[in-house]
């Protein structure tokens, strides 16, 4: 089955710099790929999603690359404010058939500091 | 529009009793998947309802099973439960299987004692 590795596990940045957080996954059938942030005594809540057929995707101060060929992708955060501090969380969807199941990483925890 | 709605928030069971867990997905998504999350596995599928089936199943023992109803709202249920069966479950609505995004409910808590 499918396998998603995340790094860093921790991550402390300055207010005003920027965050990278990078995920692998074994499948190369595998055809998309979202980003969740899940805050203290909630639930993940969907950020971002990229499609294998993309390489890039932006949303104000959030972008996500996919480099299909090295089966990686990227979560980028710029002008990190404190409100960004949470758990990130990368996933990839198993292909198998119709199925909607999605493998995660380990989670990053994203501090950022005044 | 509402999001996806899990009951109860918290649980507090004791081994060998039975909880069923329930959901009300997004209006309009037919798709609910059920995951487990705990600080030492992290994220893990459970199984993933479609049109009332269970069209997928992740690798967790028979004492975990679950439903969807003609409305889409779905439940889960954990039989004789044990001391690692304590986590945050989480329901994920979708429009239809396989596409589209997935969203979370805030999670159901539960602490077997």
């Amino acid at each position: 089955g499918e396998n998603v590795e995340q790094h860093p596990s921790t991550l402390s940045v300055q207010e005003g710099d920027s965050a990278v957080i990078k995920c692998t996954y074994s499948d190369s059938a595998s055809n998309y790929f979202p980003w969740y942030k899940q805050e203290l005594g909630k639930g993940p809540q969907l950020i971002i999603d990229i499609r294998s057929n993309v390489g890039e995707k932006k949303d104000q101060r959030i972008a996500v690359t996919l480099n299909k060929t090295a089966k990686h992708f990227s979560l980028h955060i710029t002008e990190t404010q404190p409100e960004d501090s949470a758990v990130y969380f990368c996933a990839a969807r198993d292909p198998t058939g119709t199925a909607s199941k999605l493998t995660f990483g380990t989670g990053t925890r994203l501090q950022v500091t005044l | 529009k509402a999001g996806v709605t899990q009951t109860p928030r918290y649980l507090i069971k004791t081994r060998g009793q039975q909880v069923t867990l329930s959901c009300s997905p997004i209006s309009g998504h037919r798709s609910v998947s059920w995951y487990q999350q705990t600080p030492g596995q992290g994220l893990q599928f459970l199984f993933e309802y479609f049109s009332e089936t269970q069209r997928n199943k992740g690798n967790f023992p028979g004492r975990f099973s679950g439903r969807q109803f003609s409305n889409s709202r779905s439940e889960m249920n954990v039989s004789t439960l044990e001391l690692g069966d304590s986590a945050l479950y989480l329901c994920a609505s979708s429009f239809t299987q396989g596409i589209g995004e997935a969203f979370f409910g805030q999670g159901t808590r539960l602490t077997v004692v």
